[in-house]
């Protein structure tokens, strides 16, 4: 079993959708939360990162972690075809520049 | 935005040539990382290093090499390249102390 599960999708939506993206993980031990953006043929892009439990937000996207759950979300409000690209999740256990584990993607596709 | 930059963006050669991919960063980053990801698939560490004349393989097994003689360069090389060679190719690199990876825009190698 992998560390960090995430659906690959693809997941197609309707241009002004709520979408949900999420990641699942079994290390408890994990603190600290990403996730990247990328489009096809660039490299990864950070997006969001967050500390332990609760929420971030930022523009139309929000960040959530549910430690209790292993289980992190990042929603995405009034979704443009703009944001089609993979979203990855990536983890780890502090801030002394430990190696991430990235989820395997989930590639979201917004249509006009 | 990530001062990080990959050359070639695109090759295509033939099999028996040796490649360098080149990667430079300008942010001072002490940690610095290489990354294979097929397409749709997942990110795979190849290669990092801690800082000059640090270097260490990552998770899955390459037959690829890397060195790290300045800080702000780190090249990886291949010396008899392989059709199963063929894929993305992303370089990285962060602070010593900090989460947040920071990615080129990726070099795409295809072996004929």
């Amino acid at each position: 079993q992998k560390e960090v599960e995430q659906d690959p999708g693809p997941l197609s939506v309707p241009e002004g959708a709520i979408v949900s993206l999420n990641c699942t993980y079994s290390n408890s031990a994990f603190q600290y939360f990403m996730w990247y953006r990328q489009y096809s043929r660039k490299g990864p892009e950070l997006l969001m990162y967050t500390y332990s439990s609760g929420n971030k937000e930022d523009g139309r996207f929000t960040a959530q972690v549910d430690k209790s759950s292993k289980y992190i979300s990042l929603f995405i409000r009034d979704s443009q075809p703009s944001d089609s690209a993979t979203y990855l999740c990536a983890m780890t256990y502090n801030n002394a520049g430990n190696m991430l584990t990235f989820g395997g993607g989930t590639r979201l596709m917004v249509k006009p | 935005e990530a001062d990080i930059y990959q050359t070639p963006r695109y090759l295509v050669i033939g099999t028996g040539k040796k490649i360098t991919l080149e990667c430079s960063q300008t942010m001072g980053h002490d940690k610095m990382y290489w990354y294979q990801q097929d397409p749709g698939m997942e990110l795979h560490l190849i290669h990092y290093s801690y800082g000059v004349n640090s270097t260490e393989k990552g998770d899955l097994s390459s037959e690829s090499t890397v060195s790290r003689i300045r800080t702000e360069h780190f090249p990886l090389t291949l010396e008899s390249a392989r059709p199963s060679h063929t894929s993305q190719y992303l370089c990285a690199s962060s602070r010593t102390s900090g989460n947040t990876i920071y990615f080129g825009e990726g070099s795409w190698l295809t072996v004929v």
